[in-house]
């Protein structure tokens, strides 16, 4: 299916790890990127490709990927990471696509 | 310095067009994926359009026939003409760069994609 599904809440206590997941059957074939989106601001790249990560980005933000499932991971979560991540990916006929969302917070 | 900025936005009836401009500085569009991205209120993102190479385009189900996407160069502006608007087209919509890129994964070469310059977005209102 073309479809990438996220849970949509998680929650991590300060300074834990948390993983973020998405799934979907174009993962397969192609790495998802992942933007961090906060209240009232345009979406923010955050990790792309392998485990690529923007300038500006911290190291305790990091992405994997295993079969249909990308993940994102955030080590020693601060408040400043809460936010809602949204994965991305596209299918074979090179429609791009979203996965729903993930609302993180920070307890 | 890389910047997008988005416009054309505002209140439509249903069944009116919007034409929204996004306003490229600082790279090229002719030499990237340009996309719209939109996010209705209080939902997620939406993927509706990308341009690329020459002429290529490609379009979410939810706005093919609908709306229509291109690039002026010479302008170094990508335009998306929105027609038939529906209630359901009300969102913020953004513009963003893509970029890509290729990995070798255990001797198989991985492709992966990017969006890593957005705009701030211009915000489209359908009712009546």
């Amino acid at each position: 299916s073309s479809e990438l599904t996220q849970d949509p809440a998680v929650s991590v206590a300060l300074g834990q790890t948390v993983r973020i997941t998405c799934q979907g059957d174009s993962l397969r074939r192609y790495f998802a990127s992942w933007y961090q989106q906060k209240a009232g601001q345009a979406p923010v790249l955050v990790s792309y490709g392998k485990n690529n990560r923007p300038s500006g980005i911290p190291d305790r933000i990091s992405g994997s990927s295993s079969g249909d499932t990308a993940s994102l991971t955030i080590t020693g979560a601060q408040a400043e990471d809460e936010a809602d991540y949204y994965c991305n990916s596209r299918d074979s006929s090179g429609n791009r696509l979203f996965g729903g969302g993930t609302k993180l917070t920070v307890l | 310095e890389v910047q997008l900025v988005e416009s054309g936005g505002g209140l439509v009836q249903p069944g009116g067009s919007l034409r929204l401009s996004c306003a490229a500085s600082g790279f090229t569009v002719s030499g990237n994926y340009m996309n719209w991205v939109r996010q209705a209120p209080g939902k997620g993102l939406e993927w509706v359009s990308v341009t690329y190479g020459g002429d290529g385009t490609n379009y979410a189900e939810s706005v093919k026939g609908r709306f229509t996407i291109s690039r002026d160069n010479s302008r170094n502006t990508v335009f998306l003409q929105m027609n038939s608007l529906r209630v359901e087209d009300t969102a913020l919509y953004y513009c963003a760069r893509e970029g890509e890129g290729v990995t070798m994964v255990r001797g198989v070469i991985n492709y992966y994609y990017y969006m890593d310059v957005w705009g701030k977005g211009t915000t489209v209102t359908v009712s009546s």
